[in-house]
């Protein structure tokens, strides 16, 4: 039972176009959403993230929506670059709010982003 | 100002086994969280600490089992290795008093079952 779905493999896109990354979760308790990036023989990199109070946030290139009802996130890239080319990873989790910290992080499968000169 | 360190780099052990995996928080962080990436998926929560306790834990036998000291580094006890084992061990950190921060990851350990 996948909480957390990324349900494209691989994506490419050419250098200086826009990159969206798809991801859905199943589970409605979830509500701080983060993406990850990994590149080979290195733990993943925090990208960015946003909370279930927001339905959007931006940093720099990077930009998170959030939809709520349809239990879906997406993570814009602009422009490409072709450093962002890795292996990125939704997660989810569960905001502790007596003591603060969060639960354990699930993860999808990844998405490996190839971006083309 | 270090981030997450975990030792070792790589390791081979062979089925029946015992291992122990170590991790060092990045500076200022109190908590941490162990992960088994296995090939071609996602990372899949093993087991938090914080304040030298279990907190939480995922869906992974008794043979997995941690520890945490009192300046919150951490380790990995995998009793009984089985060839599923093999994997890459992350270790991640966070802070327990800070809403809406990440956890941040180490480079793991590869640990291969022969």
């Amino acid at each position: 039972d996948q909480q957390v779905k990324q349900n494209s493999p691989s994506l490419s896109v050419q250098e200086g176009r826009i990159s969206i990354l798809n991801c859905d979760y199943t589970n409605s308790m979830f509500d701080y959403f983060l993406w990850y990036k990994k590149y080979p023989a290195e733990g993943p990199t925090f990208l960015i993230s946003i909370s279930s109070i927001k339905d959007k946030n931006e940093d720099g290139r990077f930009t998170v929506f959030l939809n709520k009802s349809a239990k879906h996130l997406s993570l814009h890239i602009v422009p490409s670059q072709p450093g962002d080319s890795a292996v990125y990873f939704c997660a989810a989790t569960k905001i502790m709010y007596s003591g603060g910290g969060a639960d354990g992080l699930t993860f999808g499968k990844g998405t490996h982003l190839i971006i083309q000169p | 100002d270090a981030g997450v360190t975990q030792s070792p780099t790589h390791l081979i052990k062979t089925r029946g086994q015992q291992v122990t995996l170590r991790c060092s928080p990045k500076s200022g962080h109190d908590t941490v969280s162990w992960y088994q990436q296995a090939l071609g998926q996602g990372p899949q929560f093993i087991f938090q600490y914080y304040e030298e306790e279990e907190r939480q834990r995922g869906n992974f036998p008794d043979r997995f089992s941690g520890h945490q000291f009192p300046n919150y580094s951490s380790e990995l006890n995998v009793n009984a290795l089985l060839l599923g084992d093999s994997a890459l061990y992350l270790c991640a950190s966070s802070m327990a008093g800070a809403k809406n921060q990440p956890q941040h990851f180490g480079d793991g350990t590869r640990l291969s079952i022969l």
